[in-house]
């Protein structure tokens, strides 16, 4: 079955910096990935997503890369602030699915 | 901007006690879910609903069931609680016309003594 795992449970990271969280993906049939933030005492709210036609996808100090080859992506968050210290999940979907399989998480800290 | 709420933000109950934890959404969304969150095991899914009236189970669906009655509230019931139930508890609807982006509300925290 699907199986979606974040490779680190916490990353470290300066004020500044850039940040780089990934995510693997075991269903080849996955056409859609989401990437979640969830700040302490909130639930997770949408950041970015892509769908398996595209490699990458930009927002706003966000990129997503997608590497369907060996079934990877990546959330890259650029200058991070304090703000950004949350818990990131990805999520896919396996094609036609009505239901997207979360990732376990990885726990950004940001330090000013 | 959508908004889901759910009824309680911190709850306690006893072994064996019924427990009702409510959701309700704003946007008229036909897809609503109930998930658990525990320390490194990130969201499993125990129940969602497609529409008014209609659910089907997740992963982690026993010891729990559901009711859904009206579109913008969906209820999840424990009927006899239990210490491995002690979780957080997270309600999510999803609108499937518009995108696959699920809005959640902010969490229940439950403790089962």
């Amino acid at each position: 079955g699907e199986s979606v795992g974040l490779h680190l449970p916490t990353l470290s990271v300066q004020e500044g910096d850039n940040s780089i969280i990934n995510c693997a993906y075991s269903n080849s049939a996955s056409d859609y990935f989401i990437w979640y933030k969830q700040e302490s005492g909130k639930g997770p709210q949408f950041i970015i997503d892509i769908r398996s036609n595209m490699d990458k996808r930009q927002g706003q100090r966000v990129t997503v890369l997608l590497n369907k080859t060996v079934k990877h992506l990546s959330l890259q968050i650029a200058a991070t602030q304090p703000g950004d210290s949350a818990v990131y999940f990805c999520a896919s979907r396996a094609g036609g699915s009505y239901i997207p399989t979360f990732g376990r998480g990885t726990s950004l800290i940001v330090h000013p | 901007d959508v908004k889901v709420t759910q009824s309680s933000r911190y709850l306690v109950k006893r072994t064996g006690e019924k427990v009702f934890l409510e959701c309700v959404q704003d946007m008229d969304h036909e897809n609503m879910f109930w998930y658990r969150q525990d320390p490194g095991l990130g969201l499993r899914l125990i129940y969602f609903s497609y529409d008014v009236k209609m659910k089907e189970k997740g992963d982690i669906p026993e010891g729990y069931s559901v009711s859904r009655e009206k579109k913008e509230r969906f209820s999840l019931i424990l009927e006899s609680a239990s210490t491995n139930q002690t979780s957080m508890y997270l309600c999510a609807s999803r609108d499937p016309g518009q995108s696959y982006e699920q809005y959640f509300g902010p969490g229940t925290r439950l403790t089962v003594t």
